[in-house]
């Protein structure tokens, strides 16, 4: 199917911890995946994405690791601070018809972090 | 940050009225979307033109009509509005070169109610 699984849909953490969130992809013909973070009432901002050539990408305290074997990608945030609360999105592209791709979001995570 | 905007921001309408979402973004962008956040937030992708070409037509009723005049705009009209048509909708553009992916850059939604 076409669907993109995510893993917790909720996750709470204190301030300074560590927090991981995992996506599952169908599609072994997928080469990009990115990571969009929601704040409430706001719209969807990509964060941090990676492509199939690299396992694996840092931003400061984010990072996504990639295994292609398996098919799965993770965000990882490190020192998690208040303001990382916000609904975190990944995707995974499909083809379709026409050559073109269109993005299969993941049902997000909300995570909350507690000071 | 103008980079995508969408008009209006709320749009509070009775069952059976038709009402319409404009899109204009000024990146540059030949690629434009149209998606549908509903209660849970789950992003699910309705439509995307390219060059004002429709290529991304998901199963959405036919109550729904994008229309793109230009490679900068994309509008979306809404027939015959019913309650399960409340949500908020985000437009969305990127770049497009071939059948690679690129971040899409999102708009700042809007929230529409149907009473």
């Amino acid at each position: 199917g076409e669907n993109v699984e995510q893993h917790p849909s909720t996750l709470s953490v204190q301030e300074g911890d560590s927090a991981v969130i995992k996506c599952t992809y169908s599609d072994s013909a997928s080469n990009y995946f990115p990571w969009y973070k929601q704040e409430l009432g706001k719209r969807p901002q990509l964060i941090i994405d990676i492509r199939s050539n690299v396992g694996e990408k840092k931003d400061q305290r984010i990072a996504v690791t990639l295994n292609k074997t398996a098919k799965h990608f993770s965000l990882h945030i490190t020192e998690t601070q208040p303001e990382d609360s916000a609904v975190y999105f990944c995707a995974s592209p499909r083809k379709f018809s026409g050559g073109y791709n269109k993005l299969i979001f993941g049902a997000g995570t909300r995570l909350a972090v507690h000071p | 940050d103008t980079a995508v905007s969408q008009t209006p921001k709320y749009l509070v309408t009775q069952m059976g009225n038709d009402k319409s979402i404009k899109c204009e973004q000024n990146l540059g962008h030949d690629t434009m979307y149209w998606y549908k956040q509903d209660s849970k937030k789950f992003l699910k992708i309705m439509f995307s033109y390219n060059n004002k070409e429709l290529i991304i037509n998901e199963t959405v009723p036919n109550r729904f009509s994008p229309k793109s005049p230009d490679k900068a705009h994309l509008n979306l009209h809404i027939n015959s509005l019913e309650l399960g048509d409340s949500a908020v909708y985000f437009c969305a553009s990127s770049r497009s070169r071939g059948s690679a992916t690129y971040e899409q850059y999102f708009g700042p939604g809007t929230r529409l109610t149907v009473t």
